[in-house]
């Protein structure tokens, strides 16, 4: 069953806008990855946030944890058409690791 | 870099046909998944191993079955393929332990059953 929601489904912004996506979750966790898939591939993970992390950057992302409202978010700064793509979050408790359904972005040139 | 490869991007069978999915990774990873994937529901787990010869069942185990005899190869088995089988599937892996690892993915086979 899933855990993660994200939110919103889609997003569509201009090229050299900010991308916020939000993921909801419901037990508790010991980290919360996110990933990205373009269209009819496989999944690439993009960053791991710990449970004991606020905070992780990794060049544009930058993902944030409140575990006391069990929600995430990842921001994609300066977006490019080459960022459109389905992002997913993915609870993990030990190794039990589930996907929401994602959030479809578009970045228009 | 780590390389999952799927024996299919994509395959058309019949009803009822038996049908073998194939994966391989070349990390050493302990631990090897099979997913589902269908529009609005993400991804959904089928089988997993943790080990050569050891399976566990995911959330939508009915109609499949897996096997690991090596450890770098993770086979998912659709025993009498049906209609709403038709789907992505995606195999991943990752190390073993607690910790937490990312998973690595294939590119993916996408089975339309006919």
């Amino acid at each position: 069953s899933q855990q993660g929601e994200e939110d919103p489904q889609a997003l569509s912004i201009q090229e050299g806008e900010n991308a916020t996506m939000n993921c909801s979750y419901k037990t508790s966790i010991n980290n919360l990855q996110w990933y990205r898939q373009n269209s009819g591939r496989g999944l690439v993970h993009l960053i791991l946030i710990r449970s004991n992390e606020r905070e992780k950057h990794s060049g544009r992302l930058r993902v944030t944890l409140d575990t006391s409202k069990k929600s995430s978010s990842l921001l994609i700064t300066a977006s490019r058409a080459a960022d459109t793509a389905s992002y997913f979050c993915a609870t993990d408790d030990n190794n039990d690791m589930r996907f929401g359904a994602g959030t479809r972005l578009t970045v228009k040139p | 870099d780590v390389k999952v490869t799927q024996s299919s991007r994509y395959l058309v069978k019949r009803t009822g046909e038996k049908v073998f999915l194939e994966c391989v990774q070349d990390m050493d990873h302990e631990n090897m998944f099979w997913y589902r994937q269908d529009p609005g529901l993400g991804l959904r787990l089928i089988y997993f191993s943790y080990d050569v010869k050891m399976k566990e069942k995911g959330d939508i185990p009915e109609g499949y079955s897996v096997s690991r005899e090596k450890k770098e190869r993770f086979s998912l088995i659709l025993e009498s393929a049906s209609t709403n089988q038709t789907s992505m599937y995606l195999c991943a892996s990752s190390w073993g332990g607690t910790g937490g690892y990312e998973q690595y993915f294939g590119p993916g086979t996408r089975l339309t059953v006919t």
